[in-house]
């Protein structure tokens, strides 16, 4: 166990609906991450967040919506999603947002868009 | 923005042989090369890292080397058991602010 836990794990969706992806720390860290990994590509960081506040978009669509409403926790809300966007959704958290500290990862939560 | 390159995508070795993965990395202003582990079914885990003040470092059957003039650095893993089965990232950040750029992962395979 990393200390970071994400829900769901797994979670098959429509285009046409709404769900949302949580993630919890319990690290007592400041900062916390979305990435996006999709087969034979790099980690692609979505989102930062700062004590709350949101540091980075990676010029991610709108059609993912994140919000923070502390430092334990993190959520990403899907809507109107595209088949594209199946990929394994990973959160993430670090002491600080420093690219120096060790970032902990959770699980993922497998994403699949029909 | 830094670009990372990982070499090679997938390493098949036996057990107690040695593996090395490889990665570039573009920006000159970089000093901080962490490697991670994903195991099937979990999320990356670091594993190692090394700063640009040194040109190696080890932790027991893993060690980091860095060329900082040729801007390459490498992941030596000896003896490999079949555990060390899983796909292997390398990252690379100038610190600061600056956020990890990773490279593409290496599937390796350590058969019995």
């Amino acid at each position: 166990e990393t200390g970071v836990t994400q829900t769901p794990r797994h979670l098959v969706m429509g285009m046409t609906n709404k769900k949302s992806l949580k993630c919890e720390q319990h690290l007592g860290h400041n900062a916390m991450y979305w990435y996006k990994q999709s087969a034979k590509k790099p980690l692609e960081l979505m989102f930062v967040y700062n004590f709350k506040e949101q540091t980075e978009n990676n010029s991610v669509p709108s059609r993912f919506s994140p919000e923070c409403p502390n430092s334990s926790h993190l959520f990403l809300h899907l809507h109107t999603l595209q088949p594209e966007d199946s990929a394994l959704y990973l959160c993430a958290s670090s002491q600080e947002t420093g690219g120096t500290d060790t970032q902990y990862f959770g699980p993922g939560t497998r994403l699949t868009v029909l | 923005g830094e670009n990372v390159e990982q070499h090679p995508s997938t390493l098949s070795v036996q057990e107690g042989d040695s593996a090395v993965i490889k990665c570039t990395y573009s920006d000159s202003a970089s000093n901080y090369f962490p490697w991670y582990k994903q195991e099937l079914g979990k999320g990356p885990q670091l594993i190692i890292d090394i700063r640009s003040n040194v040109g190696e470092k080890k932790d027991q059957r893993i060690a980091v080397t860095l060329n900082k003039t040729a801007k390459h650095f490498s992941l030596h893993i000896t003896e490999t058991q079949p555990e060390d089965s899983a796909v292997y990232f390398c990252a690379a950040t100038p610190g600061g602010y600056s956020t990890l750029t990773f490279g593409k992962g290496t599937m390796l395979l350590v058969s019995p």
